[in-house]
């Protein structure tokens, strides 16, 4: 079966310092992975999302990176972290053998609180 | 823009239906999907529609009419569990997808 890790689970940081989180995925390969953050109370924004190793298409323009070192690992990082960058981050895969992103799959996510 | 528009709040008695709606206006239309989401935890899918029409999964039923570009979720025999945030999403080209702010649905006994 497939699963997906993320951690760590939550995580206070000072403004600008930098920030790793990662996302790692079993049963599965070569899965379509994206990073979402969920600001409080709203919905979910797509960050990044990756088709394959070293293939990343970013969505938002900001302080924020992503890398796919390894097949089933993701990895979002900043150099420097915002207050707005404050959230809850969740990594999601895409369901084996589909064409299209209908059926995602979410990681447990990242309760990030930056000060 | 691409956008998906939801109502933010449902309140209904445990028990009862209630209907869910969703708006679109999307590039790349793949389909409609549903996910639930309890306070503190993950997104979990819940339905997808690829064509128009009902789709029924149990006690959840999703429906979508891409001429009019809306689609609902239904909920029937509510239970108090269900009080979660439930989201529609769309797709906006290749692999990627929006998602709606989501409506917190409020069971009440």
């Amino acid at each position: 079966s497939q699963t997906i890790h993320q951690w760590p689970a939550t995580l206070v940081q000072p403004v600008g310092s930098p920030l790793s989180l990662e996302c790692t995925v079993e049963g599965t390969s070569n899965p379509n992975l994206y990073w979402y953050r969920q600001a409080a109370g709203r919905g979910l924004q797509l960050l990044f999302y990756s088709v394959g190793i070293g293939q990343i298409s970013s969505e938002v323009p900001q302080n924020l990176s992503a890398s796919r070192p390894q097949d089933r690992q993701f990895i979002l990082s900043s150099k420097k972290l915002l207050l707005s960058d404050s959230g809850f981050y969740l990594c999601a895969y895409l369901k084996e053998g589909q064409g299209s992103p209908y059926e995602q799959y979410f990681g447990p996510g990242t309760r990030l609180t930056v000060t | 823009g691409q956008s998906l528009e939801q109502p933010s709040e449902v309140t209904a008695v445990e028990g009862a239906i209630v209907q869910i709606n969703c708006t679109y206006q999307t590039s790349g239309f793949y389909g409609l999907s549903w996910y639930q989401q309890h306070d503190g935890g993950a997104p979990t899918f819940l339905s997808y529609n690829a064509l128009d029409g009902l789709e029924e999964t149990g006690r959840f039923s999703s429906f979508l009419s891409r001429s009019d570009s809306y689609g609902y979720l239904l909920l029937q025999e509510l239970q108090m569990k269900d009080s979660a945030s439930y989201f529609c999403a769309g797709g906006a080209g290749g692999f990627k997808t929006i998602f709606g702010a989501g409506t917190r649905l409020f069971v009440k006994a």
